[in-house]
């Protein structure tokens, strides 16, 4: 099946650092991406979508000057969590899907600690 | 307002036996139904899935049955295996229209099979 890859894993940065996460559609175009973001046994909270070459549309609650999206290619968008603090802390996970009848092929996830 | 429930945070069976994960929906606009299966820090697997059009589709030891008119949807898993433990997301599919593919999640039931 399909492949995303999400890079990096995990990091650590500092407060008040800014961290980019990327997400890569491998072997197929996907002019949609998802970011998602989960808590400690929690469920998957989407953040905002992302679309090619146009602006990330957010979900209600999630500040999109703290979270830059950026979807310059059709296999590729990154999120960037600005001035990070500890709250910032999580899992972020994205999402791409070629179809509305198709399953959605997640990466493997991003473990984010601000110390 | 939670569109996709799933009320039972946990089960727990033995193996060989069957596992029945439930999840409930309340927009009737949702036309496709997912389950994802996730690992701790890793990004969600996708397990199966069924149109509205259907009432079941089988795949292996995973079943998926739809109930339209109660809107309810169950994962069976049978025999289930000690490898199949993990937290199981149901999803739903947004509703018609545009591009906007995005899936809306339930919190999760953590499936626990013992040897």
């Amino acid at each position: 099946g399909a492949v995303v890859s999400q890079h990096p894993s995990r990091v650590i940065c500092k407060s008040g650092t800014s961290v980019k996460i990327e997400c890569r559609s491998l072997d197929f175009q996907a002019t949609t991406m998802f970011w998602y973001r989960q808590f400690p046994k929690q469920s998957l909270m989407l953040m905002a979508t992302s679309n090619e070459g146009s602006k990330a549309t957010y979900e209600q609650g999630v500040e999109k000057d703290k979270f830059l999206i950026n979807h310059a290619s059709l296999t590729l968008s990154t999120l960037t969590v600005t001035s990070a603090h500890p709250e910032d802390s999580s899992f972020y996970i994205c999402s791409a899907r070629v179809s509305r009848d198709t399953e959605a092929f997640f990466g493997q996830g991003t473990r984010l600690t601000v110390v | 307002d939670q569109q996709v429930k799933q009320n039972s945070p946990s089960l727990s069976v033995q193996e060989g036996r069957i596992s029945i994960l439930n999840c409930d929906y309340t927009n009737s606009m949702f036309d496709y139904f997912l389950w994802y299966k996730k690992y701790p820090a890793e990004g969600p697997t996708f397990l199966i899935s069924i149109s509205s059009i259907k009432d079941k589709n089988e795949d292996g030891r995973f079943t998926v049955f739809l109930n339209k008119s109660a809107k309810h949807l169950s994962l069976h898993i049978v025999p289930s295996q000690p490898g199949d433990s993990a937290v199981y997301f149901c999803a739903a599919s947004s509703p018609r229209g545009g591009s906007n593919y995005k899936l809306t999640f339930g919190k999760g039931t953590l499936l626990t099979v013992n040897p």
